[in-house]
């Protein structure tokens, strides 16, 4: 069975700290992804990475995946209040088209 | 937008009555997925679907059955529900299946509040 481990599982910090969450896991995928998701909505994708070690840059955020494919890491600099929410990386793999969900950061950002 | 609408947004119902939710697309998309969401798990898969009368079990799929008899809507059905059901059930549809690895993306939908008491 695959599995996503996602670390911190809760993170409050002030306006203007940098944060990374983590994902790990034991599986190769073939890509990974980030969501975030706010209160009463579903989740919405951020990124997606497919090569190992590759890095990318979506304003304040900044998304690598691990050199094996097993896992991925979210920085996210200067965090602002609108940053607050759930963040979710998902696994996906080569053919199948069935993702595997991590167990999520919940993300607050005090003004 | 993705043109996703899940029905119904609430509901409450109790143990051993049989539930459907609907989940409707508007833009003909080939997968289309059912998700659970409860606190410290996540999002699990309980079922998705690949075609007309195409689905295929995930990773939480006991008590639950699907069908999708027309592309725009694919059905969850709890038919005896428990308590253990209670959760927020997403419903999902994938994009961009032609621009190769990496271009396929989910887009969910509002979400369903199930509570079984």
């Amino acid at each position: 069975t695959q599995l996503l481990e996602q670390s911190p599982q809760f993170l409050s910090i002030q306006e203007g700290e940098n944060l990374t969450v983590y994902c790990n896991s034991s599986s190769v995928f073939s890509s990974l992804q980030w969501y975030r998701q706010e209160p009463g909505e579903g989740p919405v994708l951020l990124v997606t990475v497919v090569t190992g070690g590759e890095v990318k840059k979506l304003k304040r955020l900044t998304f690598q995946f691990g050199d094996a494919r097993k896992d991925s890491s979210l920085h996210i600099t200067a965090a602002q209040p609108g940053d607050t929410g759930l963040y979710l990386c998902a696994g996906g793999s080569s053919g199948t088209y069935k993702y595997i969900f991590g167990t999520g950061t919940r993300l607050k950002v005090l003004a | 937008d993705a043109g996703i609408t899940q029905s119904p947004r609430h509901k409450v119902t109790e143990t051993g009555t049989p539930v459907t939710l609907r989940c409707h697309q508007t833009e003909n998309h080939r997968y289309m997925y059912w998700y659970r969401q409860d606190p410290g798990h996540g999002l699990r898969l309980i079922h998705y679907s690949y075609g007309v009368k195409d689905t295929d079990k995930g990773e939480v799929s006991d008590g639950y059955s699907v069908s999708r008899s027309k592309t725009e809507d694919f059905l969850l059905t709890l038919e005896s529900a428990t308590s253990s059901q209670t959760s927020v059930y997403f419903c999902a549809i994938l994009k961009g299946l032609a621009g190769g690895l990496g271009t396929d993306t989910q887009y969910f939908g509002p979400g369903t509040r199930l509570t079984v008491l």
